[in-house]
């Protein structure tokens, strides 16, 4: 049992560049979460979804799009990354609404250049 | 909007004391709070939630959290505070209304031997 699988772990990007980072969790979790960590602003949402083919915007969703074609899977695209979108970044998952917590990926360091 | 507020970016507490990582939230509705922690390079660990009931709530590692309703806090507290307590520490509360997980901003505790 993996829980939440976070791919990459590290990733340099030139600006302008675009990348995909993969959240997979093997859980059967409905809920599912993109956030990015910034010092002194902690963790701000970017997108999250609430099922299989629905998505929403978070706090910061400016730069970013998400796709979740599968429950298992959350794709966060930067089409065109820029410096202001170094950051690390983390997924999440749970199982229902209300009162169930959320367990976290390992996170994922980005670099743009 | 459901909010969190950590007043503190930092608190430094000597081993074997107690220490309090203070949260204050701000919802509409009955809220649904959550404490986390992080350790160094590694993802957000749930640690103890309040939904409902009791207002002291206890949680991993000896934490314990209690949910004040009158002064809309939900402080971390425990009485023994250990080297190995030293993290950063989310608190956290759902937005029934629109499924978001909205973390505050972090606090740094540092336990000193």
């Amino acid at each position: 049992n993996a829980g939440v699988t976070q791919t990459p772990k590290f990733r340099v990007l030139k600006t302008g560049q675009s990348m995909t980072l993969l959240c997979a969790q093997d859980m059967n979790h409905e809920y599912m979460y993109w956030y990015r960590q910034d010092p002194g602003m902690g963790l701000r949402l970017i997108h999250y979804s609430v099922g299989e083919g629905t998505t929403a915007k978070g706090e910061v969703p400016d730069g970013y799009n998400v796709s979740r074609l599968k429950k298992q899977n959350f794709l966060l695209g930067l089409e065109s990354a820029a410096p202001s979108q170094t950051s690390v970044y983390f997924c999440a998952s749970h199982k229902g609404p209300v009162g169930t917590e959320a367990f976290f990926g390992q996170g994922t360091r980005l670099t743009v250049v | 909007a459901q909010s969190v507020a950590q007043p503190e970016d930092q608190v430094n507490v000597a081993e074997g004391n107690p220490l309090t990582v203070k949260c204050t939230y701000s919802v509409s509705g009955n809220p649904y709070l959550f404490w986390y922690v992080q350790y160094p390079n590694r993802g957000l660990q749930f640690l103890l939630k309040y939904i409902t009931g009791d207002n002291l709530v206890k949680g991993s590692y000896g934490f314990e959290a209690e949910f004040n309703k009158s002064q809309t806090s939900f402080h971390l507290k425990k009485p023994s505070a250990l080297v190995s307590d030293s993290a950063l520490y989310f608190c956290a509360v759902r937005d029934i209304n629109t499924d978001k997980l909205i973390f505050g901003t972090g606090t740094r505790l540092q336990v000193f031997p």
